[in-house]
């Protein structure tokens, strides 16, 4: 079956300019996340969605960063006014009973 | 606060030997998970393992094994008969709670190449 997948691939953008990144998880997941992983390092949470729970927010290093699940299923992260700090690469995952988060291929934003 | 420490950031290890990559964790929570992930260099991440803090014995799933040393808060992976294809990045991450979802807390990682 279909995986989690990402979109754009690649995400080029200036400084300043606002960017959304979408995440379509496998189908019937309940559990959806975003990481962050910058160049050479481990991944950093930002978000989990579960069901019709309030997300978990913990993770959004600031107020310029936001994210919707709409309908439980598609995901879309939404950073304003990018900086150049933002530049990394986007991982969604999402998961059902299991313990196993399945990660999408990224989205790679390169702030300018 | 949970932390998860991955102190080697490279290891080398011969084909067809085994490896360990280290993993220590901190967390003051009873209830837990600890995960281990490749990433190869193509990006995406790869499910290895799970350990639960309460599962009596130590994880396997193939070649792959947790050595699970819960009083030293460790969560080593131990990789039997090294193939090439093993040469990836390395991340432990753990999860708090029972419940079988939750966010991951990952540690910087371990890149592991193998010789030929």
């Amino acid at each position: 079956g279909a995986g989690v997948s990402q979109s754009p691939s690649n995400k080029v953008t200036e400084k300043g300019k606002d960017v959304e990144l979408r995440c379509d998880p496998i189908s019937g997941h309940t559990a959806l996340y975003w990481y962050r992983q910058s160049l050479g390092q481990g991944l950093e949470f930002l978000i989990y969605f579960q069901g019709n729970s309030a997300p978990d927010k913990s993770g959004l290093p600031s107020d310029r960063f936001s994210a919707e699940r709409t309908g439980g299923s598609v995901s879309t992260l939404t950073i304003q006014r990018t900086q150049q700090e933002d530049s990394a690469v986007y991982l969604c995952a999402s998961s059902l009973r299991s313990n196993e988060q399945f990660f999408g291929p990224g989205t790679r934003l390169t702030v300018l | 606060a949970q932390k998860i420490t991955q102190t080697q950031p490279g290891m080398f290890v011969q084909e067809k030997e085994a490896v360990t990559l280290d993993c220590t964790y901190d967390t003051s929570d009873p209830s837990y998970g600890l995960f281990w992930y490749k990433q190869p260099s193509s990006g995406e991440m790869i499910f290895l393992i799970y350990q639960g803090s309460y599962d009596q014995q130590n994880a396997t799933e193939g070649r792959y094994s947790l050595n699970f040393q819960k009083a030293r808060k460790s969560a080593n992976l131990v990789i039997s008969a090294s193939q090439l294809g093993d040469s990836a990045m390395y991340f432990c991450a753990m999860r708090r709670g029972s419940s079988n979802t939750g966010k991951l807390i990952f540690g910087q990682g371990t890149t592991l190449q193998v010789k030929p």
